[in-house]
């Protein structure tokens, strides 16, 4: 089956603690995303990589830091410098077609608790 | 960036049709326009895209007028499923979708 998997489903992280989220994608997709969601709020981009060894910074990249040294792979390290790191966190892919319809793919996301 | 506004909430009942719409007064050329679907704990599904006129596919009609500056999504007879988080996206995405905002989205409850 081809898609995007994420490990584990549920986290729980004691407060001051670094933590690394895994994303797998075998669609060969280009590109790869880091989202956060809150209750009841949309998403917000963390990190995106566009090609293997590069990642550029999204909206909220504070406290968290990525890398990209396989194409299939894209995992998140949520350090304890992220002051409010409890949320939902989604991983996503899509292939780079300039000017053409895109898709992006998300995988079923990891839920992360600070106790 | 292109900023979208949709309703919050809407409720509909089983069998109907339901329409929501999408605001983006400043859409660019160049951007397209992608809706989403999420339910709970789960990673949004795409649904439609579109750059004008009318897109249809299995599960879903995209209405996008000729001054591209609304797109209503349009979904045939709902059933209890289809209670979700729908999201309407607007950019360009030649680079990605970096560039992509999700806002808070439409909360669509169907009821029996």
């Amino acid at each position: 089956d081809g898609g995007i998997t994420q490990s584990p489903k549920y986290l729980f992280r004691k407060e001051g603690q670094n933590v690394t989220l895994s994303c797998e994608q075998n669609l060969n997709h280009d590109a790869m995303y880091w989202y956060r969601q809150d209750p009841g709020q949309g998403l917000r981009l963390i990190y995106y990589s566009q090609i293997v060894n590069d990642f550029q910074k999204g909206d909220i990249a504070e406290g968290y830091s990525v890398s990209r040294e396989k194409k299939e792979s894209f995992p998140l390290t949520v350090t304890s410098a992220q002051k409010n790191p409890t949320a939902f966190y989604l991983c996503a892919s899509s292939i780079l077609l300039a000017g053409a319809r895109v898709e992006q793919f998300f995988g079923p996301g990891t839920r992360l608790t600070v106790l | 960036l292109a900023k979208t506004t949709q309703p919050i909430s809407m409720d509909s009942y089983e069998g109907q049709e339901v329409n929501i719409t999408c605001s983006h007064n400043n859409i660019a050329t160049n951007d397209y326009i992608t809706w989403y679907q999420q339910f709970p704990s789960q990673g949004p599904r795409f649904i439609i895209q579109g750059y004008k006129t009318k897109v249809t596919n299995e599960v879903a009609s995209l209405f996008i007028p000729a001054d591209r500056k609304s797109s209503t999504l349009s979904l045939p007879r709902v059933s209890l499923s289809d209670t979700a988080v729908y999201y309407c996206l607007v950019g360009d995405l030649s680079g990605g979708y970096n560039k992509l905002i999700f806002g808070a989205g439409t909360r669509l409850a169907v009821h029996p």
